[in-house]
C-alpha cells in the first residue's frame, strides 16, 4: 500500500527555522516528481513547491523562494523541506504529495506553528 | 492570471445533482484536477487529466472543461459528499501549481 508519512513539525519562534521530512513506501519513489503543498488553519490549500523524479528541477512558491529549499534522497525513499527565516504565516499543516501536476497521493501532514 | 476562483459554497439535496466550477486563464492550457477535503483529513484526488477517477473513487464524481472554466459534477450526491472541494492546475507559465480557493458542498 502506499504510504507518505511526513514528520519535522512542532513550534518555532519567527525566524527560526525547522527540517521537515516525508517518508515514503509502497511505490518506486524515484520514479516520481513530488510536492509540498501547504494548508494555514481554516484557509484552504497553497503550493509550496515541486522537485523532479531526478531531483533536476525545482519550483517554489513566490511566498517562500529564497526562504525553504527542497530536496529527496531517493535511496532513502525520502523527500524533505528545509524552512529557514520562519514567519508567523507559515503557520499551517504541510503535506507531502506524489506525482507533480496531479497530485495523486496525500500525506497526513505534520504542523508547523510560528510563534513566539 | 495566476488565480483559479471557486465559489465559497455550494448545497444540494440529497440525490441530486450538483456542479462546482473553477475559473482561471490557465485552464485554457490545462485539465484541472479536482480534490475533496473533509474535515480534519488530507485531501483525497477525485478527478485528474480530461476525466478520470482514481481506483476507489464512485462514479457519480466526473470532471468537464470548457474555455477557462472547469466543472465537478456529483450526480446523485450522497451524505458522505460533503465536504471541501479544491481544484488545481499548473499556472501558465507551467513551473508553478495552483489551487482554487475551495467550495465548501453542503449535502441537505
Amino acid at each position: 500500500e502506499v504510504h507518505l508519512v511526513e514528520s519535522g513539525g512542532g513550534l518555532v519562534q519567527p525566524g527560526g527555522s525547522l527540517r521537515l521530512s516525508c517518508a515514503a513506501s509502497g511505490f518506486t519513489f524515484n520514479t516520481y516528481e513530488m510536492n509540498w503543498v501547504r494548508q494555514a488553519p481554516g484557509k484552504g490549500l497553497e503550493w509550496v513547491s515541486y522537485i523532479s523524479s531526478s531531483g533536476s528541477t525545482i519550483y517554489y512558491a513566490d511566498s517562500v523562494k529564497g526562504r525553504f529549499t527542497i530536496s529527496r534522497d531517493n535511496a532513502k525513499n525520502s523527500l524533505y523541506l528545509q524552512m529557514n527565516s520562519l514567519r508567523a504565516e507559515d503557520t499551517a499543516v504541510y503535506y507531502c504529495a506524489r506525482r507533480g501536476w496531479e497530485p495523486d497521493v496525500w500525506g497526513k501532514g505534520t504542523t508547523v506553528t510560528v510563534s513566539s | 492570471s495566476s488565480e483559479l476562483t471557486q465559489d465559497p459554497a455550494v448545497s444540494v439535496a440529497l440525490g441530486q445533482t450538483v456542479r462546482i466550477t473553477c475559473q482561471g486563464d490557465s485552464l485554457r492550457r490545462y485539465y484541472a484536477s479536482w480534490y475533496q477535503q473533509k474535515p480534519g483529513q488530507a485531501p483525497a484526488l477525485v478527478i485528474y487529466g480530461k476525466n478520470n477517477r482514481p481506483s476507489g473513487i464512485p462514479d457519480r464524481f466526473s470532471g468537464s472543461s470548457s474555455g477557462n472554466t472547469a466543472s465537478l459534477t456529483i450526480t446523485g450526491a450522497q451524505a458522505e459528499d460533503e465536504a471541501d472541494y479544491y481544484c488545481n492546475s499548473r499556472d501558465s507559465s507551467g513551473n508553478q501549481l495552483l489551487f482554487g480557493g475551495g467550495t465548501k458542498l453542503t449535502v441537505l
